[in-house]
């Protein structure tokens, strides 16, 4: 009954080997997030998609980029890895924004590995 | 833009033993605040979402409290048990700006529960 899908869970890629991750949502939300959570650290957003409407964080890397082709699916695209995007990348989705009981549902996130 | 912290950075405990997990953030205007569990190399998992109108939310063994007023919540776990050891994230959303909805992570709670 997997709401929030994850491929591959773990991924091996080499340095500057674009990689694309993706996510399956059977929930039907509107939002889909990107996560990254380095070891022993809090997940960080890289961006979130609402419906088609993207959003970057400032911060984010120029090298990660996203497509969200419908409601069901969103990809994460690293278009030159380095060895400091090894991480776990986390999808998320809620139904919507800034409303209370609209709670984060996560996948079982991809472990990337840079060789 | 808010920050959350969780103390302690570890806990552990024998079997049995009731625990409170303290999660601390900054910007009070908050319209929710979810708790989550992670295990080792695995997604997170939802464990409560307290809207910003209640002051507590219970599930099982779980029971999660909220005071905006003083930028605090605390997750109180009865009776632990070994399956309990995880890490323990709280969440809280950026409630304006443009980083509106962006939810902030504390850099979670790593729980020991040993027989």
């Amino acid at each position: 009954d997997a709401m929030v899908i994850q491929n591959p869970r773990y991924q091996v890629t080499q340095f500057g080997k674009p990689v694309t991750l993706s996510c399956s949502q059977t929930l039907n939300h509107n939002v889909m997030y990107w996560y990254q959570q380095k070891s022993s650290q809090a997940p960080k957003l890289l961006f979130h998609y609402y419906d088609k409407d993207f959003n970057n964080e400032a911060d984010t890397p120029d090298n990660f980029q996203s497509r969200r082709p419908n409601t069901s699916f969103c990809f994460l695209d690293i278009r030159s890895p380095g060895l400091g995007d090894a991480a776990m990348y986390l999808c998320a989705t809620s139904r919507v924004v800034g409303v209370g009981n609209s709670p984060l549902h996560f996948g079982n996130g991809t472990r990337l590995t840079v060789t | 833009k808010q920050e959350v912290t969780q103390i302690p950075a570890a806990l552990s405990v024998p079997e049995g033993e009731n625990l409170v997990l303290n999660c601390s953030f900054t910007d009070s205007a908050i319209y929710n605040l979810q708790w989550f569990r992670q295990d080792p190399g695995k997604g997170l998992t939802s464990l409560l979402l307290i809207q910003s109108s209640q002051r507590e939310q219970t599930s099982g063994r779980l029971n999660a409290s909220l005071d905006k007023s003083s930028g605090r919540s605390t997750l109180y776990i009865a009776a632990s048990q070994p399956g309990d050891s995880a890490t323990y994230l709280c969440a809280a959303p950026n409630a304006g700006g443009t980083s509106y909805g962006k939810l902030t992570f504390g850099q979670g709670t790593i729980l020991t529960v040993h027989p």
